[in-house]
């Protein structure tokens, strides 16, 4: 699965957009981006994926550059809750394997 | 959205013991479990590839004699630390990939903190 390069920490005001960058030079045709985020003693929680198109759900906006090499997570008004390390992983959704392997991830810290 | 449990929330041990954590998909169905580990300040550490009625996959330099891996069930697995010493104390994670949800989504237990005394 293709490496993936996050800065180590980003702080956002509360209220404002946080956009949170992800680098996967080396991202296979076949390989998603999936996002996840761990706040602090608690297992990581899914919050989106995609392929190559721009994707938005309930918690966040996924932009995908066209040529796929990078990636912006987008929280649109950002709260003191979403305080968490935000892990950018790339992986490819093969039947019954693809494991998702986590790097250092970016720690959001939001401030009122 | 998915939900997965893992119990014990936290266990206290002594060195030489055996710790058994059990890890369940609540309302889908998980042919394939994962085990993670992570130490303070650190990112979690794929330990195992937990597979329904098949041996778990080990990632290198895990011990699968000492971290022994079932996976009974198409909703439950479970971790067992054997013979505990102090360097296990560490959080485990496990994780259950839903095959019904879009590209297979991967969804994470609470946790599981162990400490060995």
């Amino acid at each position: 699965d293709a490496k993936t390069t996050q800065p180590p920490s980003m702080d956002c005001a509360e209220g404002r957009a946080a956009n949170l960058p992800c680098n996967h030079s080396t991202i296979s045709g076949n390989e998603y981006v999936y996002w996840y985020r761990q706040i602090h003693s608690q297992g990581p929680q899914y919050i989106i994926h995609g392929l190559k198109n721009n994707e938005t759900n309930e918690m966040a906006s996924l932009i995908i550059t066209e040529d796929r090499k990078s990636s912006t997570l987008i929280l649109p008004h950002a709260t003191l809750r979403d305080t968490a390390v935000y892990y950018c992983i790339v992986r490819a959704p093969v039947f019954g394997r693809g494991k998702l392997i986590f790097g250092q991830g970016t720690e959001l810290s939001v401030k009122p | 959205g998915a939900v997965v449990s893992q119990h014990p929330s936290w266990v206290i041990c002594k060195s030489g013991t055996s710790v058994k954590i059990e890890c369940r998909s609540l309302d889908f169905q998980a042919t394939t479990m994962f085990w993670y580990r992570q130490f303070p300040k650190q990112s979690l550490m794929l330990m195992a590839t937990s597979n329904e009625g098949s041996k778990a996959t080990y990632e290198q330099g895990v011990e699968k004699d000492k971290f022994l891996i079932n996976h009974a069930s198409l909703t439950l697995s479970t971790l067992t630390v054997t013979s505990a010493h102090p360097e296990d104390s560490s959080f485990y994670i496990c994780s259950a990939r839903d095959q019904q949800a879009p590209r297979e989504t991967q969804y994470f237990g609470p946790g599981t903190r162990l400490l060995v005394l």
